[in-house]
């Protein structure tokens, strides 16, 4: 079973609108959820960290972690053609000793 | 900011031959990993590595690949007698307290591996 799970898209939004990228994990024991944005031929870039239930903000971006439902979902307010990348999801592992990343989602956002 | 530093940025090598990927990882960091993400696909674990050690190794991580952290600041990957799967980005990552809360990889720019 995947340890973290997510829609690979692609997803495509107008400019200005809201993107919403959800994932979905197994261990009910994770405590912490990040997530990155990947550019093509980039390494992946730590965008927020979740670690309570609830929402999150840090400007644009809004995280929430719903750990009833095993759900974590990342919002992108006013999204930007720069914002088009693929945004992983990861949680460490059972083992605590790797993260765990999911395939990725897909954005593009139409100017 | 502090960053991972990864070279080569891009090695060539034929098929059979050993290659050794170097990073630097953040300084004050104590836990370091290699990933590797083929082209098209997703970040997959290689390794992970504390307190001079391997912690986990994932099944792709065979006798074929080693670690090692030849002194305080570098940490090295070697593939040996690469194979033509082996080409691929590969990325090395460190992190402050493991996979603690507030924890997080942080990762180098990567080296792209093509295997010919």
């Amino acid at each position: 079973q995947k340890e973290v799970e997510q829609n690979s898209g692609p997803l495509s939004v107008p400019e200005g609108a809201i993107a919403s990228l959800n994932c979905t994990y197994s261990d009910r024991g994770s405590q912490s959820f990040f997530w990155y944005r990947q550019y093509s031929g980039k390494s992946p870039e730590l965008i927020m960290s979740i670690y309570s239930n609830g929402d999150k903000e840090d400007g644009r971006f809004t995280a929430q972690l719903n750990k009833a439902s095993q759900y974590v979902s990342l919002l992108i307010r006013d999204s930007q053609p720069s914002d088009s990348a693929t945004y992983l999801c990861a949680a460490p592992t059972n083992t605590g000793n790797q993260f765990y990343f999911g395939t990725g989602t897909s954005l593009t956002v139409i100017p | 900011e502090p960053e991972v530093t990864q070279t080569p940025s891009h090695q060539v090598t034929q098929m059979g031959q050993e290659v050794i990927l170097r990073c630097v990882p953040i300084s004050n960091h104590l836990y370091f990993y290699w990933y590797r993400q083929i082209l098209g696909q997703k970040v997959e674990f290689l390794v992970s590595f504390y307190n001079n050690e391997i912690s986990e190794k994932s099944e792709i991580f065979d006798d074929q690949f080693s670690v090692e952290r030849p002194d305080g600041s570098n940490f090295t990957l070697k593939i040996r007698s690469t194979k033509l799967e082996d080409s691929a980005m590969y990325f090395c990552a460190s992190s402050y307290q493991g996979t603690g809360a507030n924890s997080p990889l942080h990762f180098g720019n990567g080296t792209r591996l093509t295997v010919t």
